[in-house]
């Protein structure tokens, strides 16, 4: 059982937005920064978020990241078949003195 | 580019100790701004971080782990290391070394992970 609550999946058509939320709270989400991760299939994860709305270079601005309160958004716009992955959000537990990680979302691009 | 590699043997018996290797290129491992972590996901579920290391030798350990785990750096080779004891079915997972930026939970460049099975 993870600390960080994120859907099991998502879908949504090519070309549509969809938000995977992450979950958690005040030891974790509600005091700290989060990062998003993707995982293409048979990959490792690709750091595709940080401090909760930066983007590392080379990712598109078609991914967005937000925070209210002890809950994080990923958003991914003009979906494509390329985006179909699985999603993690991480952040710091200060009561778990650990990194901790969401379940993961995996998307699926219909 | 930076890259990490890990190494190790794929299989591991039952109350064994695992050991695993990272090798950095493209980069040093003795850059200030940045600590070395090494993180697992076991078949189908999710990423567990495991531990961190400074290239000073300072040390981080998740604590559901950590009277198993041992981390390590050589810097004079670019590599850190691994170490988890008395190993059970449960350890059995894609073990992926990554950069951490700080301390600001940004694991910014991953290996692409070796799989390690404990069974006997």
């Amino acid at each position: 059982q993870s600390v960080l609550t994120q859907p099991p999946s998502v879908s949504a058509a090519p070309g549509q937005k969809v938000t995977i939320s992450c979950s958690g709270s005040s030891s974790n989400i509600g005091n700290n920064y989060v990062s998003w991760y993707q995982q293409l299939p048979g990959t490792a994860p690709k750091f595709l978020i940080y401090d909760i709305n930066k983007r590392p270079s080379g990712i598109p601005d078609r991914f967005s990241g937000s925070k209210s309160g002890t809950s994080a958004t990923l958003g991914i716009t003009g979906l494509q078949t390329g985006d179909e992955a699985d999603y993690y959000c991480g952040t710091w537990d200060s009561s778990l003195s650990s990194w901790v990680f969401g379940g993961g979302t995996k998307l699926t691009v219909l | 580019q930076l890259q990490l590699q890990e190494s190790g043997p794929g299989l591991v018996k039952p109350s064994e100790t695992l050991s695993l290797t990272c090798t950095v290129s493209g980069g040093s491992i003795s850059s200030s701004s940045y600590y070395w972590a090494w993180i697992r996901q076991p078949p189908r579920r999710g990423l567990e971080w495991i531990a961190s290391v400074y290239y000073s030798g300072n040390t981080y350990y998740n604590p559901s782990l950590k009277s198993r785990v041992t981390i390590s750096v050589d810097t004079s080779k670019n590599q850190f290391s691994l170490k988890l004891s008395s190993v059970t079915a449960a350890d059995t997972a894609v073990y992926f070394c990554a950069r951490l930026i700080g301390m600001t939970g940004n694991f910014d460049y991953w290996g692409q992970g070796t799989l390690v099975t404990v069974s006997s």
